[in-house]
């Protein structure tokens, strides 16, 4: 069955870096696309990243353009998420989430998140 | 960006209503509308993709419907699972974006 479990997050002070992992199985990692999508406490869902099953494309928000970079490793099964200048408003679970391309379904599996603190 | 206008943000509703959700988008987004069921503490679970077409297992009470701007999702007769905060997303376009959510509750 897919699976995508998320780690490294955690407490962080403003301006510092932090890098999110994400290990998919069940499923050819390699012909997905995949998107890290956040929620800050209380709060809805904002879209982060997406990266091309080829590592060809890779979109972010214009919240977190320049500072986070998405990024695969197809040998490892594993999705990243480079964090870096992280500021008060980063704090949110970031979860990892499958694009179905071929049905059309997007975010079809997510994982059960990881969550990023930044605090001084 | 488009904007995505979800309402009401909150209901309050019985088990055996019939509730609706609107999502309305800031420009045409074809069918590239999909629905998500968040509960708390849990990460979003996919309802409806393509406006209307059911994930598998997802049970028939829910369904989807609209087009160009104006979509909308139903719950035909709330069952207490349903209990949640959903979530529409359009994708037609870069930046993906989720309406603000509804919080259905328990009256």
């Amino acid at each position: 069955q897919v699976q995508l479990v998320e780690s490294g997050g955690g407490v962080v002070q403003p301006g510092r870096s932090l890098r999110l992992s994400c290990a998919a199985s069940g499923f050819i990692f390699s012909s997905y696309s995949m998107h890290w999508v956040r929620q800050a406490p209380g709060k809805g869902l904002e879209w982060v990243a997406v990266i091309w099953n080829d590592g060809s494309n890779k979109l972010y928000a214009d919240s977190v353009k320049g500072r986070f970079t998405i990024s695969r490793d197809d040998s490892k099964n594993t999705l990243y998420l480079q964090m870096n200048s992280l500021r008060a408003e980063d704090t949110s679970i970031y979860y990892c989430a499958r694009d179905n391309v071929v049905r059309a379904i997007p975010l079809d599996y997510w994982g059960q998140g990881t969550l990023v603190t930044v605090t001084s | 960006d488009i904007q995505m206008t979800q309402s009401p943000s909150s209901l309050s509703a019985s088990v055996g209503d019939r509730v609706t959700i609107t999502c309305r988008a800031s420009q045409g987004i074809r069918n590239d509308l999909a629905w998500y069921q968040q509960k708390p503490g849990k990460a979003p679970k996919t309802l409806i993709y393509a406006i209307s077409t059911l994930q598998s297992g997802v049970p028939s009470r829910f369904s989807g419907s609209g087009s160009g701007t104006e979509f909308t999702l139903t719950i035909s007769s709330l069952q207490p699972e349903d209990f949640a905060t959903y979530y529409c997303l359009q994708h037609t376009a870069y930046p993906w974006t989720f309406g603000q959510g509804t919080k259905v509750e328990i009256k």
